[in-house]
Formats: structure tokens, sequence, C-alpha cells
């Protein structure tokens, strides 16, 4: 089955700065590349999602970058404010109903 | 006007009881899933359903059994409780493959004394 994984496990930035999240997965038929924001006692909520046929895709302050051939993709956050401080979570699926999920990053973000 | 909504938000119970727990959406999607998130926040699929039909089952212990009434519901039932169990499970809607967006519960955290 898929295997993703996902580095770093904590990320720390000075409010303002940059932070990047990155994910590698194992299967090629992956095509569908999702990335999930989980506040503090809450459910998972889709922040940027990527398909298989694109490289890069921005959304305000959030990218999200997919290297197919080296099964690598990529979340950047810029100009990062206090209310990103959450989990964020990659996933790979291959139209299949069924999303693999990385361990997850937990992001502080300092004032 | 909650879309994926479960009940109860929290469950404390002993070893060897049956529990279920509750899902509904009113998006009006046609898949739901279950999820389990354990102590380390790992998130992992248990159990999807399309239009009522189970399509995955991710090697759940027997113990555990989905019941889906109608596409907006996903009930759990969970017999024989252990201490093992103690996770948070979320419920979650999607319209359909390929690989749209899924909507997740507010979770449900299950606690086995």
């Amino acid at each position: 089955g898929e295997n993703v994984e996902q580095h770093p496990s904590t990320l720390s930035v000075q409010e303002g700065d940059s932070a990047v999240i990155k994910c590698t997965y194992s299967d090629s038929a992956s095509n569908y590349f999702p990335w999930y924001k989980q506040e503090l006692g809450k459910g998972p909520q889709l922040i940027i999602d990527i398909r298989s046929n694109v490289g890069e895709k921005k959304d305000q302050r959030i990218a999200v970058t997919l290297n197919k051939t080296a099964k690598h993709f990529s979340l950047h956050i810029t100009e990062t404010q206090p209310e990103d401080s959450a989990v964020y979570f990659c996933a790979a699926s291959k139209n299949d109903y069924k999303l693999s999920f990385g361990a997850g990053t937990t992001v502080t973000v300092r004032a | 006007d909650t879309a994926v909504s479960q009940t109860p938000k929290y469950l404390v119970t002993q070893m060897g009881n049956d529990k279920s727990i509750k899902c509904e959406q009113n998006l009006g999607h046609d898949t739901m899933y279950w999820y389990k998130q354990d102590s380390k926040k790992f998130l992992k699929i248990m159990f999807s359903y399309n239009n009522k039909e189970l399509i995955i089952n991710e090697t759940v212990p027997n113990r555990f059994s989905p019941k889906s009434p109608d596409k907006a519901h996903l009930n759990l039932h969970i017999n024989s409780l252990e201490l093992g169990d103690s996770a948070v499970y979320f419920c979650a809607s999607s319209q359909a493959i390929p690989s749209n967006e899924q909507f997740f519960g507010p979770g449900t955290r299950l606690t086995v004394l």
C-alpha cells in the first residue's frame, strides 16, 4: 500500500517567516495530494490540494509543489501568523476513496 | 447547519463494554468514512461506505462494525472494548472519487478504562 512520510514532525517559526513541510510517497500511481490543517480539538480541514498533472498551486499565503519524478510534494506557508499554528497533514490517494496520511507536523508560530 | 456531526463528543467506558458512535452529514455526499487518530496524532482510515455499500475495510478487528442505514448516516459500533481502542474517531464524507475533498466531523474522543 501507499506509504507517506512527512517531515519535520515539529516546526517553530517566528511570525512573518515562512514555513515549509515536506512529504514523500511510495506509490507512483498516486495522483491526488491534499493538505489538511487540524486545529486543537477539531477535525482536519482541507487547505489546499494538487493533482498529478500540475506542478504547483497557490492560494494566497499557501502554496504546494509536486515533483512526480522524485515522488515528493511540499507545503509552503508565507508570512506566517499566529492562527497558522496547528497540525498539518499531507496525504496521497490514487482515486480509490482511500487517503493515506503522513504523520503530521505541529507548527507553532511565535509572536 | 453543521456539515458533518458526530455524537457523542466524549465517551468514557470500561473495558469489555459495547459502545456506538453516530455520524450524520447534511452535504448530500455519497461516500462516508471512519478514521482513527491515535495519541501520536496519526490518522488512519478504518472504513469507507459509498451509497451505503462497504468499499474499504482496512484490516480492522471484527469488534468494529460500521452500519450505514442511509447515505447520510454512518454509525460505528464497537464490541468488547479494549484499552488500545482509546483514540479520537473521526467521521468524514466526500462527494465521490476521484479524490474529492473529505469533510471531517469534530471527532469523538473514546477513553477505555
